[in-house]
């Protein structure tokens, strides 16, 4: 099972930053923390990821509280084209290091 | 990064026959997996793909149905076999080096539809 949660969906108008919660209560000191998000009918695609220091890159930045219960993916402005399901992931030591997929956050933008 | 290609993208078939997906990369990776993603559901997980061995299946998955071969470390199969409608999907391959602070990249997928 996913050791997330996110909210089933959000709405962000365009060019404003989108701020996308997730909650990961139960992780462990050396679990990581990934986001993807996955476009209507495409792969998914990676964003970000990020231990316990945030983390920036071209894509998004990545907030992680300093107890590591929670994060939040922020989108600095976001587009049209950035509407898609966003996914919160913790990569878990016992499940061998494997992606396991929650419901994700639907993210609509709009102008 | 890893480009990953899968074939086909999509098909339609009839029920009671199968289909075999192929994933290449255009390098050398640790671990190759596949993923289902149903109709408006999540992904989930199908199987590990393990090189030179037997594919390690996920709970609710047998191989039977979804055979796997890995011969070498660019390329991976997936059957679907003795399709049912209730196997159409979205199956999608997923490659990585299997740390926990490295990202995993995942193929187009192939989306079938049965008949």
């Amino acid at each position: 099972d996913a050791k997330t949660t996110q909210p089933p969906s959000m709405d962000c108008a365009e060019g404003r930053a989108a701020n996308l919660p997730c909650n990961h209560s139960t992780i462990s000191g050396n679990e990581y923390v990934y986001w993807y998000r996955q476009i209507h009918s495409q792969g998914p695609q990676y964003i970000i990821h990020g231990l316990k220091n945030n983390e920036t890159n071209e894509m998004a930045s990545l907030i992680i509280t300093e107890d590591r219960k929670s994060s939040t993916l922020i989108l600095p402005h976001a587009t049209l084209r950035d509407t898609a399901v966003y996914y919160c992931i913790v990569r878990v030591m016992e499940y061998g290091n494997k992606l396991v997929f929650g419901a994700g956050t639907i993210l609509r933008v709009k102008s | 990064s890893a480009v990953i290609s899968q074939k086909p993208s999509r098909d339609i078939c009839q029920r009671g026959t199968s289909l075999t997906i192929q994933c290449q990369v255009d390098s050398q990776v640790t671990m190759m997996f596949w993923y289902r993603q149903q109709p408006g559901q999540s992904l989930t997980l199908i199987a590990t793909a393990n090189q030179g061995s037997e594919a390690t299946y996920e709970s609710g998955f047998v191989i039977d149905k979804f055979p796997i071969s890995r011969p070498n470390l660019t390329f991976s199969t997936l059957t679907v076999s003795n399709m049912s409608p209730e196997d159409s999907s979205i199956y999608l391959c997923s490659v990585d080096s299997g740390g926990m602070n490295t990202e995993a990249f995942f193929g187009q997928g192939t989306r079938l539809t049965v008949v």
